[in-house]
């Protein structure tokens, strides 16, 4: 596709289910980021992928948290027993891996704990 | 430790008038400074990014300046029109663009017709 899409873009569940959260990137990028953005907030690092290699996931802050990009296409971010704090927007960021190109950003999934 | 310091949190500006914004940053390591403009329900969408060995870069409206002895930078917008009306963040990573971004906590613009 022409940009980084994202799925579902809303999502509601209650505290303690799991959920996953898709990204699909630009066709041939082989980097990809996870960040997440609270209310009024800037986006915070989640994890980085080069292809399937899943080379930092430093910013994850739980391990209820867990992220895969298996064929090094789609990527899943799955976060099991939510709880209310995991509310926020999940971002997804493409780019290439060549010189100065910019990460690009999907329009996210809104994330609703009750 | 906020590793970057975005100011002012909000703006106003009247339609025609320069809107500026300031980011400062901690780590010397950072060697990619981007600024991101976001829209209500959309993600960030890349405005402008700059290397530490320049000290401006500019592209339409949008301009950097780059101080790098007092480790700060900043975005000014000419012309601000109504359109622009967004929130704005500076951000700042090692690596260049593949490293991961620390964002400051967003500006949000407002400019008045």
């Amino acid at each position: 596709g022409a940009g980084v899409s994202q799925s579902p873009r809303y999502k509601v569940a209650k505290r303690g289910q799991d959920v996953a959260l898709r990204c699909d990137p630009i066709s041939g990028h082989v980097s990809l980021f996870w960040y997440q953005q609270a209310l009024g907030q800037g986006p915070e690092f989640l994890t980085y992928f080069q292809n399937e290699a899943q080379l930092d996931k430093s910013g994850l802050p739980s391990d209820r948290f867990f992220a895969e990009r298996p064929e090094g296409s789609v990527s899943t971010l799955k976060i099991q027993r939510t709880q209310q704090e995991d509310s926020a927007v999940y971002l997804c960021a493409s780019s290439t891996a060549d010189g100065d190109q910019p990460q690009h950003f999907g329009d996210g999934t809104r994330l609703s704990i009750l | 430790q906020q590793q970057v310091k975005q100011s002012p949190q909000s703006l106003i500006v009247q339609k025609g008038g320069i809107s500026i914004i300031n980011c400062a940053y901690e780590n010397t390591a950072f060697d990619y400074f981007p600024w991101y403009q976001q829209f209500p329900g959309k993600g960030p969408a890349l405005l402008i990014a700059i290397r530490p060995d320049v000290s401006e870069k500019k592209e339409g409206r949008f301009t950097i300046s780059f101080n790098k002895s007092a480790k700060q930078f900043s975005l000014h917008i000419m012309d601000s029109q109504p359109g622009d009306s967004a929130t704005y963040f500076c951000a700042a990573s090692k690596g260049g663009s593949q490293g991961n971004l620390i964002f400051g906590k967003g500006t949000k613009l407002s400019v008045k017709p």
